[in-house]
């Protein structure tokens, strides 16, 4: 059983276009992560969330926390083909991080 | 923002043979280190949490007698694979969070081939 959902699974955009990455679980978490990986590298954390309906904002990248701190989704908008990568959302149920399935993204000029 | 780094970044081996994997938290202790295992376009699979000075706890259904790992010290955690087989081809990555940080940090990967 997957405790983390994340869709959709691939996305292949045109430059400028916007996109929107879901996370979602039938589990409450303290907190969620965003992280993005570029092949052949470890991921790099963009983002926490903690608070139910918090939204944070990174540049280009929109990230908002469900109410119910159950989902949490991940905008970018006029994406850009340096966006282009491997997308994870992850959350700690107790003491270990566990990933969602991820969501591989390609920007194309 | 912590630094955490593996050695080395790929290995091939003969299948048989041992390899050992290094994570180095570089600027902070850490009595936690966690190791992923990730396939071709996939996640990230949690592996194991290797404990310093004690025993490492590792997920259902990965083999602790094939996939050893020591955490002598609060900046070394290795992972050695065990009588590799082509199937354990995989891209291995460790993580870290910092003292009084829930946030983990991750090192840069280990591109295991066997042959």
């Amino acid at each position: 059983t997957q405790l983390l959902k994340q869709s959709p699974q691939f996305l292949s955009i045109q430059e400028g276009e916007n996109l929107t990455v879901y996370c979602n679980s039938s589990s409450v978490f303290s907190s969620l992560q965003w992280y993005r990986q570029e092949p052949g590298e470890g991921p790099v954390l963009l983002v926490t969330v903690v608070t139910g309906g918090e939204v944070k904002k990174l540049k280009r990248l929109t990230f908002q926390f469900g109410d119910a701190r159950k989902d949490s989704s991940l905008h970018i908008t006029a994406a850009q083909p340096g966006d282009t990568g491997l997308y994870l959302c992850a959350g700690d149920p107790g003491n270990k991080l566990v990933f969602g399935a991820g969501t591989i993204l390609r920007v194309k000029s | 923002g912590a630094v955490v780094s593996q050695h080395p970044s790929w290995v091939i081996c003969k299948s048989g043979t041992s390899v050992k994997i290094e994570c180095r938290s570089l600027d902070f202790q850490a009595t936690t280190m966690f190791w992923y295992r990730q396939f071709p376009k996939q996640s990230l699979m949690l592996m194991a949490t290797s404990n310093e000075g004690s025993k490492a706890t590792y997920e259902q259904g990965v083999e602790k007698d094939k996939f050893l790992i020591n955490h002598a010290s609060l900046t070394l955690s290795t992972l050695t694979v065990t009588s590799a087989h082509p199937e354990d081809s995989s891209f291995y990555i460790c993580s870290a969070p910092p003292p009084g940080n829930n946030e983990q940090f991750f090192g840069p990967g280990t591109r295991l081939t066997v042959l």
